[in-house]
């Protein structure tokens, strides 16, 4: 079956552009989670959603990062005014069940490149 | 102390050795664990799950100490192919979720 989908997958802007990500989860999963990865670095969390709503919010770095989810499937990543230290792969995630100790199942991710 | 905590190596082993990664946790009240592997520029995919009796899975396993409160990845007879970052996973407390650690990278040589 069909795996978690992210486009675009590379993204090349410019500071202070707005950008969008989007996550397509594998039908049905309940739970959609995103990260972002740096060049040689550990996964940061970002924020998680259960159905529609984001119970944790907490990983978001700046008011400038925000996210969505609409019809309990696809959710989208918006960063405002990007800067240079946005730079990074953004990964999103989905697991099947309502409890948080699900296997993740992984999107290839977005590169996200500001110059 | 972090809510999961790795050596991120690198780990330089030849083909064929034994090698094992630690990660400590500090969330005692933790029920679930697991190890992802993550190739170079790929996403992170699910290994093994860490059960509180230990687990095998051919030539991987994982085991728990709760005493010590850390988990660990046992990999028999290294391949060339076993070279990548391995993450230990686990909640991050009461009912968030998951937090991964930032990895231990693995190399196995010819």
């Amino acid at each position: 079956g069909a795996g978690v989908s992210q486009s675009p997958s590379n993204k090349v802007t410019e500071k202070g552009k707005d950008v969008e990500l989007r996550c397509d989860p594998i039908s049905g999963h309940t739970a959609l989670y995103w990260y972002r990865q740096s060049l040689g670095q550990g996964l940061e969390f970002l924020i998680y959603f259960q159905g529609n709503s984001a119970p944790d919010k907490s990983g978001l770095p700046s008011d400038r990062f925000s996210a969505e989810r609409t019809g309990g499937s696809v959710s989208t990543l918006t960063i405002q005014r990007t800067q240079q230290e946005d730079s990074a792969v953004y990964l999103c995630a989905s697991s099947p069940g309502a409890g948080l100790v699900d296997e993740q199942f992984f999107g290839p991710g977005t590169r996200l490149t500001v110059l | 102390r972090k809510e999961v905590e790795q050596d991120p190596g690198p780990f330089n082993v030849p083909e064929g050795a034994t090698v094992a990664f630690n990660c400590t946790y500090s969330n005692s009240a933790s029920q679930s664990f697991f190890w992802y592997r993550q190739d170079c520029r790929k996403e992170p995919k699910l290994l093994m799950s860490v059960y509180s009796s230990g687990n095998e899975d051919g030539r991987f396993t994982a085991q728990l100490n709760r005493a010590s409160q850390y988990i660990s990845l046992l990999i028999r007879d290294s391949k060339l192919s076993d070279s990548a970052t391995y993450l230990c996973v686990g909640p991050r407390s009461g009912n968030t979720p998951l937090v991964f650690g930032k990895g231990t990278r693995l190399s196995v040589i010819a």
